[in-house]
C-alpha cells in the first residue's frame, strides 16, 4: 500500500521559532507537494520539488522553505514561525501520469 | 488565471440515496482529473480519476462524468453510507504541468440517517 507520511500530526509552536515539517513517501515518486489547507480558502500550493535538489516556489511561498536531499524526503521550513501560519500542512507526493497521493496533514498551531 | 470550482459548498443526502458533486473546470487544455475525499482531520484520499479521452468511468459506488464541451466534471456516488460524510474536491492536471494539480475549494457532504 501506498504510504506517504509526515512527521507530526500535531504541533504547537511559540511566534519566532523555527519548525521542520518532514514528510515522507515510499512511492519513488519524482515529484513532491507541500500545501497548507485553511477553511474556506482550500489547499493553496507553498512549494514543490519534481527532483532531488529542486524546488519551485507554489503560490504561497513567503515564510516557508523546503529541502529535498533525499528523493523520499521533502522538508518544509518555517524559519520564523508567525501566528498566520497557524494551518493544517498538507504534503503530497505524485509520479509523471499519476494523482497526488496525501499524508495524513500536521496541524500546526503558532502561539 | 486558471482555476478549479466547485457549485454547491454543502450537500446534504440521505442515507441510500444517490450523491452528485459538481465541478467546474476552466483550464480547456485540462486532461486529467481526480475526485479526492477529505475526512474531518485527515489528509485527502483518492476516489477515482478519469483522463480526457473518456467521458465516464465506474468504480465501487462511484462514477466520475467528464463533460469537456461545458468542462464540466461530476461524481456520482451510489447509495450513500455514514460513512461518504466528508469534503469532496476535485483537482486538474495538464500533462505539461510537472504533476501539478489544480484543486477546487470542496463540497461538504452530510449524509443523515
Amino acid at each position: 500500500d501506498v504510504k506517504v507520511t509526515q512527521s507530526s500530526r500535531y504541533l504547537v509552536k511559540r511566534t519566532g521559532e523555527k519548525v521542520f515539517l518532514e514528510c515522507v513517501q515510499d512511492m519513488d515518486h519524482e515529484n513532491m507537494f507541500w500545501y497548507r489547507q485553511d477553511p474556506g480558502l482550500g489547499l493553496r500550493l507553498i512549494y514543490f520539488s519534481y527532483d532531488v535538489k529542486m524546488k519551485e516556489k507554489g503560490d504561497i511561498p513567503e515564510g516557508y522553505s523546503v529541502s529535498r536531499e533525499k528523493k523520499e524526503r521533502f522538508s518544509l521550513i518555517l524559519e520564523s514561525a508567525s501566528t498566520n501560519q497557524t494551518s493544517m500542512y498538507l504534503c503530497a507526493s505524485s509520479s509523471s501520469g499519476t494523482g497526488e497521493f496525501f499524508g495524513p496533514g500536521t496541524r500546526l498551531t503558532v502561539l | 488565471g486558471e482555476s478549479v470550482g466547485l457549485h454547491l459548498p454543502t450537500l446534504s443526502v440521505q442515507e441510500g440515496d444517490n450523491s452528485i458533486i459538481n465541478c467546474a473546470y476552466s483550464n480547456s487544455a485540462s486532461d486529467y482529473f481526480i475526485w479526492y475525499k477529505q475526512e474531518s482531520g485527515k489528509g485527502p484520499q483518492f476516489i477515482i480519476d478519469i483522463r480526457s479521452n473518456m467521458d465516464k468511468r465506474q468504480g465501487q459506488r462511484v462514477t466520475v462524468l467528464l463533460n469537456k464541451t461545458v468542462k464540466h466534471l461530476s461524481l456520482q456516488i451510489a447509495a450513500t453510507q455514514p460513512g461518504d460524510s466528508a469534503v469532496y474536491f476535485c483537482a486538474e492536471n495538464t500533462t505539461d504541468s510537472w504533476g501539478k494539480f489544480q484543486f477546487g475549494a470542496g463540497t461538504q457532504v452530510v449524509v443523515t440517517p
